[in-house]
């Protein structure tokens, strides 16, 4: 069965460091969404792309992260640098583009220290 | 805009007693419902889904929903419970469209108890 692969699955860091999380979605999915989701919160949309254009980042904090999908496939979401209240766990997720239905990687949780 | 309401934030239940886990959302358009659930330190499984036809949908594991246009709802509920359904459980929003974008409430926790 084809699933949505992220890595790593943990990641601890330093305040003011920079990190990198990667996302391969199921294949043929041209859609992509990278959410993060706070400890007790539900999942919240930073970042959609349709192939390797962002469709949107209306909620991406463009001061220190970037997330790029360069030949449309896999993705890459970035945090530079580091800050306490990034401590979440990071979610991609893919859609065939129907219905909204998306189908969602393990995640990545990251700890800033 | 749209928005989702999990009304209980955590519910305690015995084994094999049944549950309901509410969702209402608001929408000014037509929308697609779904139930996630989500397992310690894992990503979201979608549960099931409302997209159109028969307002009451059901999983294979026993669970089941049904869309309530008039009161905007769309609970879940499970006849008899078992310790594995223990997870959080996550109502999402969606309007469909070339974005297709959720909108997710901030779950319920379901603590099945022996």
């Amino acid at each position: 069965e084809a699933e949505v692969a992220q890595s790593p699955r943990y990641k601890i860091t330093e305040k003011s460091q920079a990190v990198a999380f990667w996302c391969d979605p199921i294949s043929g999915h041209a859609t992509l969404y990278w959410y993060r989701q706070i400890l007790g919160q539900g999942p919240e949309l930073l970042v959609q792309f349709q192939d390797e254009s962002v469709v949107d980042d209306s909620q991406l904090p463009k001061d220190r992260f970037s997330a790029e999908r360069l030949k449309g496939v896999d993705s890459t979401l970035k945090i530079q640098p580091a800050e306490l209240g990034d401590s979440a766990m990071y979610l991609c997720a893919s859609s065939s583009g129907r219905l909204n239905e998306q189908f969602f990687g393990p995640g990545t949780r990251l700890t800033v220290l | 805009a749209q928005s989702v309401t999990q009304l209980d934030s955590q519910v305690p239940v015995f084994e094999e007693a049944p549950v309901e886990l509410r969702c209402n959302y608001s929408s000014s358009v037509s929308v697609y419902l779904f139930w996630y659930v989500q397992y310690p330190n894992q990503g979201l499984q979608l549960l099931l889904k409302y997209l159109s036809g028969s307002t009451l949908v059901e999983s294979i594991n026993g669970f089941e929903a049904e869309f309530n246009k008039s009161q905007t709802s769309f609970h879940l509920r499970k006849p008899s419970v078992h310790i594995s359904d223990t997870a959080e459980y996550f109502c999402a929003v969606g309007k469909g469209g070339s974005q297709g974008n959720l909108i997710f409430g901030k779950g319920t926790k379901l603590s099945v108890k022996p």
